[in-house]
């Protein structure tokens, strides 16, 4: 069975641009977490899909957003890069919504490296 | 405020040995814990979980232990391997109310485990 597939696996990207990162998640799980990771702050959740509805929002700014396709698949965009942007982006797959239900277990793909320069 | 704290930051430790981090939270109410490993460029993969009525929880040569009492948990790793050398995550997660389901994450251990 396939793990969570995230890509592209490292990114380089300049100030003011836009990115999407892509997650593909275990099959048949309809849930898509995206979480950042930095040195200074660690793990920070971002927002959560489940069946193509946002469930979830943590509390970043309107220029990070998401959404997810019919085939569970998620994207992450993220407008306007800052160079705070620079961080490690990783995904989490899980059959019920990880964030809100209790014994939901998530598994996370190894992340999208971006470097906004 | 709902708060994940892990100690120590960084721990360096020789290959054979034992050692302990913790995890002390103010999340309330509790529902369950969550330690996690994550090796460098990998994503995080969950070793054990625990939820209030549960003092201990074994993995193999990882041993996490819980005190809901004092809002403290433990990871104990026996007989230290050069992979074991990965940061140490604790995900706590709160039960009802406003905060339901919702997750608190430690910002991790680094273990190095040197030859």
């Amino acid at each position: 069975k396939a793990g969570v597939t995230q890509t592209p696996r490292y990114l380089i990207k300049t100030r003011g641009q836009q990115v999407t990162l892509s997650c593909s998640p275990i099959s048949g799980h309809r849930s898509v977490s995206w979480y950042q990771q930095t040195p200074g702050q660690g793990l920070q959740f971002l927002f959560e899909y489940f069946s193509e509805t946002q469930r979830n929002k943590g509390n970043f700014p309107g220029r990070f957003s998401g959404r997810q396709f019919s085939n569970s698949r998620s994207e992450m965009n993220v407008s306007t890069l800052e160079l705070g942007d620079s961080a490690l982006y990783l995904c989490a797959s899980s059959l019920g919504i990880f964030n809100r239900q209790q014994n939901t277990e998530a598994f996370f793909g190894q992340g999208t490296r971006l470097t906004v320069v | 405020k709902n708060q994940v704290e892990q100690s120590p930051q960084s721990l360096i430790i020789l290959e054979g040995k034992n050692c302990t981090l913790q995890c002390n939270y103010t999340v309330s109410p509790f529902s369950n814990l969550r330690w996690y490993k994550q090796d460098t460029g990998r994503g995080p993969v969950s070793l054990t979980i625990m939820t209030f009525s549960e003092n201990t929880k074994s993995n193999g040569r990882y041993t996490a232990t819980l005190d809901a009492d004092t809002k403290q948990s433990s990871l104990h790793i026996t007989a230290s391997q050069l992979s074991d050398s990965a940061s140490y995550i604790c995900v706590v997660r709160a039960d009802r109310g406003s905060t339901l389901g919702r997750l608190y994450f430690g910002r991790g251990t680094q273990l190095t485990v040197w030859p």
